[in-house]
């Protein structure tokens, strides 16, 4: 394992359907990061793990989302009830700890979504 | 006002060109600094972290001032290679996990 990975690389579903995406990061990596990216901006903050425990949500992240990381290791990030809105790429990226100068984030290829 | 903001282009410019890339963020907790470089329809990646005291990679050579809240990159003898997306991306250390935040890119053509 030599990189975040992230499966399904596209996703097309219907409006008002469920999709699941997941996120395997680099192995000893504690932090995994998911972010979301519409056309013509930059990378925008959804949500954060340390470990297991999800220590952040972005206001962006409505009731309909939903990120688990069950044993510390890959990550899930659910949207319910689907808009078009959502269409997007879901970008996941990891961490070793501390963000500190001289080292960012893995970034994954990311799942692009599209709603129908 | 966003947090991190930058001239989205785009540059055309020539191979062979100088070109100059300039981001501002607002938050002066800020305290790690980065640009990342991503190419259509790909992931981003870490191009390089931004020093206090300037910093160069090659060709580039990235510039902060903090008293400004300011980014600079340079590109120096432009390539092909180099059109892409640059991200300008800060980090507010105080947080406990760092979260980075992007700004909306600056897109750059280079053509022959």
């Amino acid at each position: 394992d030599t990189g975040v990975s992230q499966d399904p690389r596209h996703k097309i579903t219907k409006r008002g359907q469920n999709v699941t995406f997941r996120c395997d990061p680099i192995s000893e990596h504690n932090r995994l990061y998911w972010y979301r990216q519409t056309l013509g901006q930059g990378p925008e903050f959804l949500t954060y793990f340390q470990n297991e425990a999800q220590l952040e949500k972005s206001r962006l992240l409505s009731d309909r989302f939903s990120a688990e990381r069950p044993k510390g290791s890959f990550s899930t990030l659910e949207i319910q009830r689907t808009e078009q809105g959502d269409s997007a790429m879901y970008l996941c990226a990891s961490s070793p700890g501390q963000l500190s100068q001289g080292y960012g984030y893995t970034f994954g290829s990311g799942t692009r979504l599209t709603v129908v | 006002r966003k947090e991190v903001e930058q001239d989205p282009g785009p540059f055309n410019v020539p191979e062979g060109a100088t070109v100059a890339f300039n981001c501002t963020y607002s938050n002066s907790a800020s305290q790690s600094f980065f640009w990342y470089r991503q190419d259509c329809r790909k992931e981003p990646k870490l191009l390089m972290s931004v020093y206090s005291s300037g910093n160069e990679d090659g060709r580039f050579t990235a510039q902060l001032n903090r008293a400004s809240q300011y980014i600079s990159l340079l590109i120096r003898d432009s390539k092909l290679s180099d059109s892409a997306t640059y991200l300008c991306v800060v980090n507010i250390i105080g947080t406990s996990y760092g979260k980075l935040t992007f700004g909306q890119g600056t897109i750059l053509t280079v053509h022959p």
